[in-house]
């Protein structure tokens, strides 16, 4: 069993500032199963990025995913107010990482 | 627009059952695989299985297996997850979420959950 993690688990940062988040897989899969979450308290996950690099429908351009092999990337280029929010990774559609909270300093 | 509604908040006592139920509008809903994923108080998100709402065909997550069903009504475009002999630990907001077309893994839209709380 393929295992997903998140870290850091939480990242302080100020609407602005960029944001790097990091999923790592317990061994190497196809950048094509793996996707990226956001979650704010009390909604549903809205999904962000998938096959590793793309953006879903409607997603900002400040969002991007990068990564390959066992080492994937989501990056928030500048910190919109609405992007404070719970991220996750995940593989296929049966594995999630643990989460990254990204929180306002 | 897609729309996923999902059935009200329950409470069940342990060892008895419960069934979620996921209206679909906006999308053909025999063209979509349509999952499910809960996630526990201030946990992750765990994914249950999946339903082919066109053929009924199934996927269950092995920790599931044997305990979970997912069913669907295609005259009025619901799905249905059962969960059996609850435990405590089944306490949890359930959600129902649509795939992609291409990317049947990939979880496109989501319902607004339902908290099952399991209780004595």
């Amino acid at each position: 069993e393929i295992v997903l993690t998140q870290s850091p688990g939480t990242l302080s940062l100020s609407p602005g500032e960029r944001a790097t988040l990091s999923c790592r897989a317990s061994q190497s899969v196809s950048s094509s199963y793996l996707a990226w979450y956001q979650q704010k308290p009390g909604q549903a996950p809205r999904l962000l990025i998938y096959g590793a690099s793309s953006r879903a429908t409607g997603i900002p351009d400040r969002f991007s995913g990068s990564g390959s092999g066992t080492d994937f990337t989501l990056t928030i280029s500048r910190l919109e107010p609405e992007d404070f929010a719970v991220y996750y990774c995940q593989l296929h559609a049966w594995t999630f990482g643990q989460g990254t909270k990204v929180e306002i300093k | 627009q897609v729309q996923l509604v999902q059935s009200g908040a329950e409470v069940k006592k342990p060892g008895a059952s419960v069934k979620v139920s996921c209206k679909a509008s906006g999308y053909t809903f025999t063209g979509y695989y349509m999952h499910w994923v809960r996630q526990a108080p201030g946990q992750g998100l765990e994914w249950m299985g999946w339903i082919n709402p066109n053929s009924g065909g199934t996927n269950y997550a092995q920790k599931f297996q044997g305990w979970v069903t997912m069913t669907r009504d295609t005259s009025i475009s619901t799905a249905y997850m059962e969960l059996s002999r609850l435990r405590s630990d089944d306490t949890a907001v359930y959600y129902c979420a649509r795939a992609s077309r291409d990317e049947r893994w990939l979880q496109l839209d989501w319902g607004q959950g339902t908290l099952v709380t399991v209780s004595s």
